[in-house]
């Protein structure tokens, strides 16, 4: 059980186009889900906390009108890199909580902008 | 802001050797997690621990969270290669879903 999906595993898209990145609880409810970014080598790096039926709480640094998230449902979260731009490339991962202190985590997207 | 730091921040050993891997913070945490992230893909839950002083093992791991609830180890007995991966500590607490993650232990087993 506690499965989380994300789709695309990976995507290759043109500077100044848009990408879209899912992520679903497969066997669970998730009223929160998170969005992570992982640098080559680091650890991960929150991004925001995407909460079902509401707007979603960004982390300090992180532009929302960039990384637009909608939490439709309580088994999808979807992260939005609009405008994306070679920096943008990177590893995303969403997790789905249950409960306070567990995550279950997607297999992440990777994402290379050109 | 909570910070967890890991040491080491690599290590490579020889299959069958053991190695111990810290978390370490100076703030409290109400309950710690310890994941394996391998290359291309997303974190694992491998345990967590929520008592102070709690020693919780999982197979050849020993994972111990301290009296203070400010470190944690984790101890691998008899690496093996499929041991390689990205161990990452993070730390929760109570009515705040969200994860501090440690910074991140790269471990590596040789044949």
């Amino acid at each position: 059980g506690a499965v989380v999906s994300q789709h695309p595993s990976w995507v290759i898209c043109k500077s100044g186009t848009s990408v879209k990145i899912e992520c679903r609880s497969l066997d669970f409810q998730a009223t929160t889900m998170f969005w992570y970014r992982q640098f080559p080598k680091q650890s991960l790096m929150l991004m925001a906390t995407s909460n079902e039926g509401s707007k979603a709480t960004y982390e300090q640094g992180v532009e929302k009108d960039k990384f637009l998230i909608n939490h439709a449902s309580l088994t999808l979260s979807t992260l939005t890199v609009t405008s994306a731009h070679p920096e943008d490339s990177s590893f995303y991962i969403c997790s789905a909580s249950i409960g306070w202190d567990t995550q279950y985590f997607g297999p992440g997207t990777r994402l290379t902008v050109l | 802001t909570q910070l967890l730091e890991q040491s080491p921040q690599f290590l490579s050993i020889q299959e069958g050797e053991n190695l111990t891997v810290y978390c370490n913070s100076s703030s409290v945490f109400s309950s710690l997690q310890w994941y394996r992230q391998e290359p291309g893909e997303g974190p694992v839950l491998l345990v967590t621990v929520v008592t102070g002083g709690e020693v919780k093992k999982l197979k050849r791991l020993t994972f111990q969270f301290g009296d203070a609830r400010k470190d944690s180890s984790l101890h691998i007995t008899a690496a093996q290669t499929g041991d390689t991966g990205l161990y990452l500590c993070a730390g929760s607490n109570f009515g705040n879903e969200k994860l501090t993650f440690g910074t991140g232990t790269r471990l590596t087993i040789i044949p």
